[in-house]
């Protein structure tokens, strides 16, 4: 069946170190990718997307580049901030599963100053 | 634009009693609206879909006599979770959806019930 997965957290990094969150995916079709952020005590925000292959989404200097052959899309950012202390969750939805979105386990993430 | 408010934000209830959570879309129309529940430091397991107007289509293993699930306009849709026991104890979350596409989904900042 649709699955994401996304490697385990936590991890904690020094400000300004370089962040990758890997999450690979299994899907009918061709599904649209998304990574979303969940802030300390808020609800998820939609980090970025890519709804086809060697589509790049990027986003508060995120990036994420949708890899077909490798089913992935993993999340990079080149200096990280205390401010992007997270859980970020990959997240897949494709026409054939309704448009609904199955997550990944979360990842969380913690910058320390 | 793209808000989706919840109420309450958090409850603490009685083991036996029923609770009630609302999911709002406060500037745009939703014609489905979908709840989730996220055990801590899980990921969000969908519940249901729920199309106003309609029934919700309840995911595998989600109890719709336990989980009502009421889509009554385009901009509320309630769960209610009836004869709570403590491992209902989670985070509900419910997200909008405001144009059928799976990237136009926006999320409330969810509702934490304690069940005693």
């Amino acid at each position: 069946g649709d699955s994401v997965t996304q490697m385990e957290g936590p991890v904690t990094l020094s400000e300004e170190a370089f962040l990758t969150i890997n999450c690979t995916y299994t899907a009918t079709g061709y599904p649209s990718l998304f990574w979303y952020v969940q802030y300390p005590g808020e609800g998820l925000q939609l980090l970025l997307k890519a709804t086809k292959a060697d589509d790049k989404g990027s986003n508060k200097g995120f990036e994420a580049t949708y890899r077909k052959e490798t089913t992935s899309f993993h999340l990079e950012k080149g200096s990280v901030q205390v401010s992007d202390s997270a859980v970020y969750f990959c997240a897949h939805a494709s026409k054939a599963a309704g448009n609904k979105l199955t997550f990944g386990g979360g990842t969380r993430v913690l910058v320390k100053p | 634009g793209a808000v989706v408010s919840q109420h309450p934000s958090w409850v603490i209830c009685k083991s036996g009693t029923s609770v009630k959570i609302e999911c709002r879309s406060l500037d745009f129309q939703a014609t489905t609206m979908f709840w989730y529940r996220q055990f801590p430091k899980q990921s969000l397991m969908l519940m249901a879909t729920s199309n106003e107007g309609s029934k919700a289509t309840y995911e595998q293993g989600v109890e719709k006599d336990k989980f009502l699930i009421n889509h009554a306009s385009l901009t509320l849709s309630t769960l209610t979770v009836t004869s709570a026991h403590p491992e209902d104890s989670s985070f509900y979350i419910c997200s909008a959806d405001r144009s059928g596409k799976a990237n136009e989904q926006f999320f409330g900042p969810g509702t934490r019930l304690t069940v005693l």
